[in-house]
Formats: C-alpha cells, structure tokens, sequence
C-alpha cells in the first residue's frame, strides 16, 4: 500500500532554535496535511496544501508542497517549549483515505 | 460545536469481551473514520464511511465492525477482544465529496487496554 517515510523519528532541541522535518512517498498525492498532536490529546491540523510547489505559512509554521507531489516539509521558527508533541504528515488524492506518516516526535529542552 | 466526540476515554476488557467505542460529530460530516494508534506506528486506518449506510475497510479491519446509519454517528466494535487489539482508537471526520479537500477533525481518542 502507500505509504509516507517521514523524517526524523525524533528530535531534541533547544528552545529557540528551528526545526524541519519531512515526508516522502514514492507515490503522486495531490493534498498534503501537517498534524500536531499534543499529549494524550487527537491530533490537530496545522496546515494543508493543495497545490504542488505551494508554500504555506501559519505563525510560526512553514509548510511546502514538493514540486514532484511527492514530498513535503515542515519548518518550525524559534521554537518554544508548547511546540513539544508529535508531529504528522498526512496525504491523500480526491477522497481517498488519508494515509500518515509514522510521526515526528519534537522534544523542546527549555 | 462539539466537534468529534468519543466515549469511553478509557476501557479495560478482558480477552474474548466485545464492546463498542461510542464516536459522534456534530458538524455534518460526510466522511468518518477509525485509527487505532502504537506506539511507532504511527495511525493506521481501520475502517471508515463516506456516508451513512456506507462502510469500507482501512488498513487494519480484522476484528473489528463498523456501521453508519446516521450522519453524526460511526460506532466501532470490537466482537471478541484480543490483547493485541490494545491501542488508542480516534475517530474523525471531515466533509466529504468531488473537489472537497479531506481535512480530518480528530476526536479526543479511547484508551482500551485488552487484559
């Protein structure tokens, strides 16, 4: 089946500094979503793109559409201790299922 | 607005007790689906439903049932449990149809634990 190879598994980082993380595929998806999910909690959506190429922003966060619609990234700027979650990529074309990524854990050292 | 509801936030079975994990939305959705979360796993599909009386399998269906008879509800059950069926099961939902973008609101997610 298709699936989403995202990258890191984890991350540590250091208040302030910014964090990128992405998600492959070897499949053509024509939406790509990003979803924070805070612990104990479902996840939340953060950004969703449409168009191959589009860059996004929300407040902090920087998504992108890869050119091939094969990929996405997520850019998180000085980052602060409520970023601390897991992280998701989702993508799907038409209304297929949403297929996800295994997650990117953030842990933000204060 | 509720949003995606989900009862009960935690469950205890025991191997071979059915139960059904309760999911309901308030905001018309056509479109409703069950993930079971592990840990590494990331969330995996069980089943879902583009409307009511319409079901398909996801992912990972074996063990569990689905029906949609109304648009605000979407229960899961569980027949005969098994331990390797302990997880966290959301439940989402979104609209649905051509050229509609499948943006997924999560409900607050059951804990079940199969002893």
């Amino acid at each position: 089946g298709q699936q989403l190879n995202q990258s890191p598994q984890s991350m540590f980082i250091q208040e302030g500094e910014d964090v990128s993380m992405n998600c492959t595929s070897s499949s053509i998806f024509n939406t790509w979503l990003w979803y924070k999910q805070d612990p104990g909690e479902g996840p939340v959506l953060l950004i969703a793109l449409y168009k191959a190429g589009e860059l996004t922003s929300n407040g902090r966060l920087t998504a992108q559409f890869g050119i091939t619609r094969k990929d996405s990234f997520l850019n998180i700027s000085a980052s602060i201790p409520s970023d601390v979650g897991i992280y998701f990529c989702a993508a799907n074309s038409g209304n297929t299922p949403l297929v996800f990524g295994k997650g990117t854990r953030l842990s933000v050292i204060a | 607005n509720a949003g995606v509801t989900q009862t009960p936030k935690f469950q205890v079975l025991k191997t071979g007790q059915s139960m059904t994990l309760q999911c309901a939305q308030d905001m018309n959705h056509e479109y409703m689906s069950w993930y079971r979360q592990d840990p590494g796993m990331g969330l995996r599909l069980i089943h879902y439903s583009v409307g009511a009386g319409i079901t398909d399998q996801g992912e990972v269906p074996n063990g569990y049932n689905v029906s949609r008879s109304t648009t605000e509800d979407f229960p899961l059950r569980l027949l005969s449990a098994a331990p390797s069926q302990t997880s966290v099961y959301f439940c989402a939902s979104s609209r649905s149809g051509p050229g509609v973008v499948n943006e997924q609101f999560f409900g607050p997610g059951t804990r079940l634990t199969v002893l």
